[in-house]
């Protein structure tokens, strides 16, 4: 079955910097990536997708990028604000079956 | 106007006790899915339903019975609950294809 991995765990950067998560599937036959942002208390909500059949998806200040080849999509986020302080995670799924989801990242964005 | 909501939010139990949890969306969604988050936030998919059939049942304990009886609703029965039990358990659904699911806030079970 599908692994994701996801690196690193923890990420800290000045506000205003930008973040960059990286993540890393198995299974080939995998279509579909999206990217969900935890805040404290709360449920996974999704922030941004990308099928395997585009390369760069953007959205205002998030981003995503997939590499098929080498099997490993990012997110990044420019500009950072205390509010994208959260736990965000990456998944992986043919279609959107059964989400695999990565095992997170805190990120923390000093003021 | 709450999409995926969950009851309880908390829910506090002793070792060996039965309990259940509910969950409802109102998106007009077709498949619906219980997740469970243990402390180091990992999550981890356990059940999936599709317009009220089981389509997904990872390797969970059968003390884990999930029941839809109708596809707004997915419930979670726990019996004989355990310390390892502990976690937070989310439902989550979607309309299928490549759209991401909704997930609801969750429900937060401390087993002791």
């Amino acid at each position: 079955g599908e692994n994701v991995e996801q690196h690193p765990s923890t990420l800290s950067v000045q506000e205003g910097d930008s973040a960059v998560i990286k993540c890393t599937y198995s299974d080939s036959a995998s279509n579909y990536f999206p990217w969900y942002k935890q805040e404290l208390g709360k449920g996974p909500q999704l922030i941004i997708d990308i099928r395997s059949n585009v390369g760069e998806k953007k959205d205002q200040r998030i981003a995503v990028t997939l590499n098929k080849t080498a099997k490993h999509f990012s997110l990044h986020i420019t500009e950072t604000q205390p509010e994208d302080s959260a736990v965000y995670f990456c998944a992986a799924s043919r279609g959107a079956q059964k989400l695999v989801f990565g095992q997170g990242t805190r990120l923390t964005i000093n003021p | 106007d709450t999409a995926v909501s969950q009851t309880p939010k908390y829910l506090v139990t002793q070792m060996g006790n039965d309990k259940s949890i509910k969950c409802e969306q109102n998106l007009g969604h077709d498949t619906m899915y219980w997740y469970k988050q243990d402390s180091k936030k990992f999550l981890k998919i356990m059940f999936s339903y599709n317009n009220k059939e089981l389509i997904i049942n990872e390797t969970v304990p059968n003390r884990f019975s999930p029941k839809s009886p109708d596809k707004a609703h997915l419930n979670l029965h726990i019996n004989s609950l355990e310390l390892g039990d502990s976690a937070v358990y989310f439902c989550a659904s979607t309309s299928g294809g490549y759209y991401g699911y909704t997930f609801g806030s969750g429900t937060r079970l401390t087993v002791v």
